[in-house]
């Protein structure tokens, strides 16, 4: 089974602090993504990955970067957290060739 | 906006009845995907129907696509307590890489 971690459940942090999201998948996909999911908004896309150091901005990029050094890991960086990026984050993988796919468990980020 | 619609919102029912989601979209599409959240938790993929089909079964459940009404429904059969989640439709607009996501329709199902 394809697995894919995200690095906390949840997380709280101070505005302006800066904060990293880890996401890893084992099945080797090329492509990952992260979303944001709010009431109401269903999940937004932030950036996208298909492959090792490749990245394409999203719908909603602003105050968010990322980074893909190696295959299996797709870091999200919020530069200066600030209270309207309060959120659960969702990394999902897939492979180049599949529609499909695959989500971590999520982070829920309070920013304070 | 870009995102799809999903409706009803909310649906509660009894377990052993069926259930019926909806969802509408904006664009050409690829294909379209349901999938399954439950409460705080990752969305998991339920199924997928591409554009030149219009009816797919997997399981206790049934998909439609009606893409010159650009709309897609999600039928649960013979419901349990278990899927009780929020359901998803996700849609790959024509060209692009890009998921839309419709904002969900939250099942409840009542022992």
């Amino acid at each position: 089974d394809v697995k894919v971690t995200q690095s906390s459940r949840y997380l709280v942090k101070r505005t302006g602090e800066k904060v990293f999201l880890e996401c890893v998948q084992d099945m080797d996909h090329e492509n990952m993504f992260w979303y944001r999911q709010d009431p109401g908004l269903g999940l937004r896309l932030i950036y996208f990955s298909y492959d090792v150091k490749m990245k394409e901005k999203g719908d909603i990029p602003e105050g968010y970067s990322v980074s893909r050094e190696k295959k299996e890991r797709f870091s999200l960086i919020l530069e200066s957290a600030s209270t309207n990026q309060t959120s659960m984050y969702l990394c999902a993988s897939r492979l180049q060739t599949s529609y499909e796919q695959y989500f971590g468990p999520g982070t829920r980020l309070t920013v304070t | 906006s870009q995102q799809g619609e999903e409706d009803p919102q909310a649906l509660s029912i009894q377990e052993g009845e069926n259930a019926t989601m909806n969802c509408s979209y904006k664009t050409s599409i690829n294909n379209l995907q349901w999938y399954r959240q439950n409460s705080g938790r990752g969305l998991v993929h339920l199924i997928l129907i591409r554009s030149n089909e219009r009816e797919k079964h997997s399981g206790r459940l049934r998909v439609t696509l009606d893409t010159s009404k650009k709309s897609s429904s999600l039928l649960i059969t013979a419901s349990r307590a278990a899927d009780t989640a929020s359901y998803f439709c996700a849609t790959v607009p024509s060209g692009t890489y890009k998921y839309i996501f419709g904002t969900g329709t939250r099942l409840k199902v009542l022992a």
